[in-house]
């Protein structure tokens, strides 16, 4: 089966400045690469998603690369602001109504 | 769109006790569901996938006798933890995918149930 590591699994970041989260995948048959934010106690909210047939993709401050031959994929999130505090988790699966398996996380925290 | 609802919000019960957790897509028909575990500080782990009308799969190592899981139709899909213990407590997170065209390869998922067994 799919196995997605993530790291790093904390990460303190300035206001500001940029942070940057990264994965790995093993199924090479995967080609939907999801990234979440969760916040305590809340559920999991889709911040990006990738698929396969792209390498890049980005929605205002924050960037997806994906690199296939690799097997790895990428999150960035530039100009860091106090509200990007979070859990982030990365995801692999092979699309459709397929299930997902989540990197570990990632717990940022923007300093002031 | 895509809203998914889950239903307790969270819930003490005695060791021994069954508990029942419903989730429910809201505005979409949800043809896959899917439940997850999330222990404090941890990932979430699959627990089973469901499809409406057919059987669950489990993931190796869940117990299907004791999780039950029921997808009777394609807005709702429960989780019945059966014979509760004090290390089921957890958080337990339910999403759902949509007809292909639809919400394509995103899951959406509910708010989470809290259980704690006493």
């Amino acid at each position: 089966g799919e196995n997605v590591e993530q790291h790093p699994s904390t990460l303190s970041v300035q206001e500001g400045d940029s942070a940057v989260i990264k994965c790995t995948y093993s199924d090479s048959a995967s080609n939907y690469f999801p990234w979440y934010k969760q916040e305590l106690g809340k559920r999991p909210q889709l911040i990006i998603d990738i698929r396969s047939n792209v390498g890049e993709k980005k929605d205002q401050r924050i960037a997806v690369t994906l690199n296939k031959t690799a097997k790895h994929f990428s999150l960035h999130i530039t100009e860091t602001q106090p509200e990007d505090s979070a859990v982030y988790f990365c995801a692999a699966g092979r699309g459709g109504n397929e299930k997902l398996t989540f990197g570990t996380g990632t717990r940022l925290t923007i300093i002031p | 769109g895509a809203v998914v609802s889950q239903h307790p919000s969270w819930v003490i019960c005695k060791s021994g006790t069954s508990v029942k957790i419903e989730c429910r897509s809201l505005d979409f028909q949800a043809t896959t569901m899917f439940w997850y575990r999330q222990f404090p500080k941890q990932s979430l782990m699959l627990m089973a996938t469901s499809n409406e009308g057919s059987k669950a799969t489990y993931e190796q190592g869940v117990e299907k006798d004791k999780f039950l899981i029921n997808h009777a139709s394609l807005t709702l899909s429960t989780l019945t933890v059966t014979s509760a213990h004090p290390e089921d407590s957890s958080f337990y997170i339910c999403s759902a995918t949509g007809l292909a065209g639809g919400t394509g390869n995103e899951q959406f998922f509910g708010p989470g149930t809290r259980l704690t067994v006493l």
